[in-house]
């Protein structure tokens, strides 16, 4: 099983869509979860970090379920601009805890 | 006012040769990675550098060879390049080895096509 496993997609979605991804992850003792977002030929950059209690930042939201190892980003509004492959990064506990695991991703195409 | 740059962005070569990618941040950080993405798009990490000194050394064929010479370079030499080495390479640095928020900031990828 992959530590952490996502629906590769790809999700078509026409512009002003609500989108949700899902992402569940293998070591319950995880510390840290983050979204990171890459372009097509690009370089992966960070789009939020998840918060137990969950969190927003404009048209996105995150959710961590610590209890079901799952977290999951919705994105309200899709803009053209928002396509793009969406990983779900998960860090484990002790250690090097700065060692990102992530998931292989899934492709978000908004269409017009 | 780049963050994290690689060279060469591209790099093909012929199976067997040996070849370097290097990595430098301007952004103060003390540690460094390398990450390998293959032709599926799985990112995964291969070694991590903190203040120079090597603190993550995933499963990694020791063909391959992390050089810090000070904490803003990180570069990663290939020896007798093989076809399963062809992927996108990407470095990566953060400010801190560990904390619960703690994150990294990447390269633009050096493209590496092994013939």
């Amino acid at each position: 099983r992959k530590e952490v496993e996502q629906d590769p997609g790809p999700f078509n979605v026409p512009e002003g869509a609500t989108v949700a991804f899902n992402c569940t992850y293998s070591n319950s003792a995880s510390q840290s979860f983050f979204w990171y977002r890459q372009d097509c030929r690009k370089e992966p950059k960070l789009l939020m970090s998840v918060y137990s209690s969950g969190n927003e930042d404009g048209r996105f939201t995150a959710q961590l379920n610590r209890a079901s190892q799952y977290i999951s980003l919705l994105i309200r509004d899709s803009k053209l601009s928002d396509s793009a492959t969406y990983l779900c990064v998960v860090t484990p506990i002790g250690g090097a805890t700065n060692k990102l695991i992530f998931g292989t991703g899934t492709l978000l195409a908004v269409q017009p | 006012d780049t963050a994290v740059s690689q060279t060469p962005k591209y790099l093909v070569t012929q199976m067997g040769n040996d070849k370097s990618i290097k990595c430098e941040q301007n952004l103060g950080h003390d540690t460094m990675y390398w990450y390998k993405q293959d032709s599926k798009k799985f990112l995964k990490i291969m070694f991590s550098y903190n203040n120079k000194e090597l603190i993550i050394n995933e499963t990694v064929p020791n063909r391959f060879s992390p050089k810090s010479p000070d904490k803003a370079h990180l570069n990663l030499h290939i020896n007798s390049l093989e076809l399963g080495d062809s992927a996108v390479y990407f470095c990566a640095s953060s400010p801190l080895p560990g904390g619960r928020y703690n994150e990294q900031f990447f390269g633009p990828g050096t493209r590496l096509t092994v013939l």
